[in-house]
């Protein structure tokens, strides 16, 4: 089983939709968790770290699910400039190498 | 901006050519990573160091080889390449918080 699991999408939503969701992982050890965007052919860059308290970015909103294992990623009031690969990582050990998703495609149409 | 630089941005090689990879960080990170990402697929772990003479191996084998002389500089070699080799690589670095940075990565093509 990998250590972090995404819906590998293709998301396709209008302008102005809401779209959001999931990452899973494994263990429940894990201690920091972060969401990433990449565009085709570009390098992932940090979208916003994931709190126990959940967090507010913008239309951005993440969420920490411990229990369940799981952290999710909604985006209000979609932008063609949204359309993207969101990445969720996690770090499994404290001080350790991060586990990455394969990520969630998201395109937005006009 | 992350302050995370790699040389060369693009690359084709012939076959068996010697090369190395540049990844340069002035952040002072302890951590620097190698990853490995064909166009539309996931990222793959498949080298790291958690400072000077440090370097491991990551979660997917490759013949390419690193070096951590310096904390700034964690070059990536491959002696041999071979088209199979052919893909990007990107450079990363990360302090004790976790959050990881990124280089625009160097693409290579072997013909």
């Amino acid at each position: 089983r990998k250590e972090v699991e995404q819906d590998p999408g293709p998301f396709n939503v209008p302008e102005g939709a809401t779209v959001a969701f999931n990452c899973t992982y494994s263990n429940s050890a894990s201690q920091s968790f972060f969401w990433y965007r990449q565009d085709c052919r570009k390098e992932p860059k940090l979208l916003m770290s994931v709190y126990s308290s959940g967090n507010e970015d913008g239309r951005f909103t993440a969420q920490l699910n411990r229990a369940s294992q799981y952290i999710s990623l909604l985006i209000r009031d979609s932008k063609l400039s949204d359309s993207a690969t969101y990445l969720c990582v996690v770090n499994p050990w404290g001080d350790y190498k991060l586990s990455f998703g394969a990520g969630t495609t998201v395109t937005v149409r006009a | 901006e992350a302050d995370i630089y790699q040389t060369p941005r693009y690359l084709v090689i012939g076959t068996g050519k010697k090369i190395t990879l540049e990844c340069s960080q002035t952040m002072g990170h302890d951590k620097m990573y190698w990853y490995q990402q064909d166009p539309g697929m996931e990222l793959h772990l498949i080298h790291y160091s958690y400072g000077v003479n440090s370097t491991e191996k990551g979660d997917l084998s490759s013949e390419s080889t690193v070096s951590r002389i310096r904390t700034e500089h964690f070059p990536l070699t491959l002696e041999s390449a071979r088209p199979s080799h052919t893909s990007q690589y990107l450079c990363a670095s990360s302090a004790s918080g976790n959050t990881i940075y990124f280089g625009e990565g160097s693409w290579l093509t072997v013909v």
